[in-house]
């Protein structure tokens, strides 16, 4: 069955400093889609970044980085120079076998980035 | 300019009472997903859709229907609502055919059930 797994509860770090928050995940497909969101306080869920299984090249996008280690099957986020308004919970996806666009999602990580 | 708006965004119903809540899209997207958030849970999918006159059912669909009257609207209706789905329900979009691609979220609705 497929999953997603995010071990870190909450991280806490000081602004302008680099967070890497973890993501494993299960499945059985060859080709598959990974993501990362943002849930601010105001409850908004926003798309940041994605990875396709098939690139080797890590995706970036702005400030978010992404390391891929599919051996592993680990999609690590990376926030450079954090920010106060990047104190949200991060949820990992990935695309669920079957082509049909659906997503199964981990249970997110809270970041809180202090002054 | 926001490309998926819910309405309404909080809701208090009353136990057996109907609720149908809202989502429209202006991304042209075929796809379109109600979600549940519950602490503990994260996101659960109750029903999605394929294109207009299309509805699929997620991983909790009891006691949830759907509708999907053209491209750009998308409803979740609870025929007999119950105290158990009190929650925040979300809509999203993304995909312009069955392939994976990111979806892209509504505000949310605050639901409670009394």
């Amino acid at each position: 069955a497929q999953k997603v797994t995010q071990t870190q509860t909450s991280i806490s770090v000081m602004e302008k400093t680099t967070v890497t928050m973890d993501c494993v995940y299960e499945t059985r497909d060859s080709s598959y889609f990974l993501f990362w969101y943002k849930q601010t306080a105001s409850g908004e869920i926003v798309f940041l970044i994605r990875q396709d299984s098939y690139k080797k090249e890590n995706a970036t996008e702005g400030h978010y980085s992404l390391n891929f280690q599919k051996p592993k099957s680990s999609i690590g986020l990376i926030i450079t120079a954090t920010q106060i308004e990047d104190s949200a919970v991060y949820f990992c996806a990935m695309s669920r076998t079957g082509n049909t666009g659906k997503l199964i999602f981990g249970l997110g990580t809270t970041l809180q980035v202090q002054p | 300019e926001a490309a998926v708006t819910q309405s309404p965004r909080n809701k208090v119903a009353v136990t057996g009472g109907k609720v149908t809540l809202s989502c429209n899209q202006t991304n042209n997207h075929n796809n379109m997903y109600w979600y549940r958030q519950d602490t503990g849970h994260g996101l659960r999918l109750i029903h999605y859709s394929y294109g207009a006159g299309s509805t699929e059912k997620g991983d909790i669909p009891d006691g949830y229907k759907a509708s999907r009257p053209s491209q750009e609207n998308f409803s979740l209706i609870l025929e007999l609502a119950t105290p158990s789905q009190t929650s925040v329900y979300f809509c999203a979009s993304g995909g312009r055919d069955k392939n994976y691609a990111e979806q892209f979220f509504g505000p949310g609705t605050r639901l409670t059930v009394l």
